[in-house]
């Protein structure tokens, strides 16, 4: 079963903030967030791992909530840059899935 | 750069043809993926594959098999194709890592825009 994303879409403009949810009803032992901007292939964003660890490699942050099985990504002044459609997924047991996807729009 | 290459970018096929999606990476990692992508339903795992000759379905495993034979190149079949199979086909491939119970970053191929009439 894929995990639930909300919104399905939101549009901001530049500078404001947006928060992506993310929930499963299955364990999730870490959880991937991906952005595919239009016409590319998804790009890794950040990978959180139960016990809270973060890897990642932008300057967007996420929380890991393991009792309720859910994520959040936060973006905080948002750039033109941060539009397309936002995927998590949980990884576990060597299988990786991911949600319908939420699209950003930010505009100037 | 780490690279996942898949052999062919737009791809029109027949009904009942027996088709081939053939992905490569460099980067010497164990897992494998294959998804499709349709507009509103995200990305869906067709199969994936941690070791070379494993091979595991996902959530819409109907209608397709895979194959890998090496450990760097994984093929996705589409043993008779349908106009229902028309949509992009995605791989992508990640290191193994016990810590992250088998999946790390995973490194997505360009896609494969599949027509099937």
């Amino acid at each position: 079963q894929q995990p639930v994303q909300s919104p399905q879409a939101v549009i901001l403009r530049e500078g404001e903030d947006a928060v992506i949810n993310c929930s499963s009803s299955k364990a999730l032992y870490s959880v991937h967030w991906y952005r595919q901007k239009h016409g590319e292939a998804p790009v890794f964003l950040m990978i959180l791992l139960k016990g809270g660890e973060q890897k990642g490699h932008e300057k967007i942050s996420a929380s890991f909530n393991e009792k309720k099985q859910q994520s959040s990504l936060y973006l905080t002044a948002s750039q033109l840059s941060y539009s397309g459609t936002y995927f998590c997924g949980p990884g576990s047991n060597y299988k990786l899935t991911f949600g319908k996807g939420t699209l950003l729009t930010v505009n100037p | 750069d780490v690279k996942v290459t898949q052999s062919s970018r737009y791809l029109v096929k027949r009904t009942g043809e027996k088709v081939f999606l053939e992905c490569v990476q460099d980067m010497d990692h164990e897992n494998m993926f294959w998804y499709r992508q349709d507009p509103g339903l995200g990305l869906r795992l067709i199969y994936f594959s941690y070791d070379v000759k494993m091979k595991e379905k996902g959530d819409i495993p109907e209608g397709y098999s895979v194959s890998r034979e090496k450990k760097e190149r994984f093929s996705l079949i589409l043993e008779s194709a349908s106009t229902n199979q028309t949509s992009m086909y995605l791989c992508a491939s990640s290191k193994l890592d016990g810590h992250l119970r088998g999946v790390t970053e995973a490194f997505f191929g360009q896609g494969t825009r599949l027509t099937v009439v």
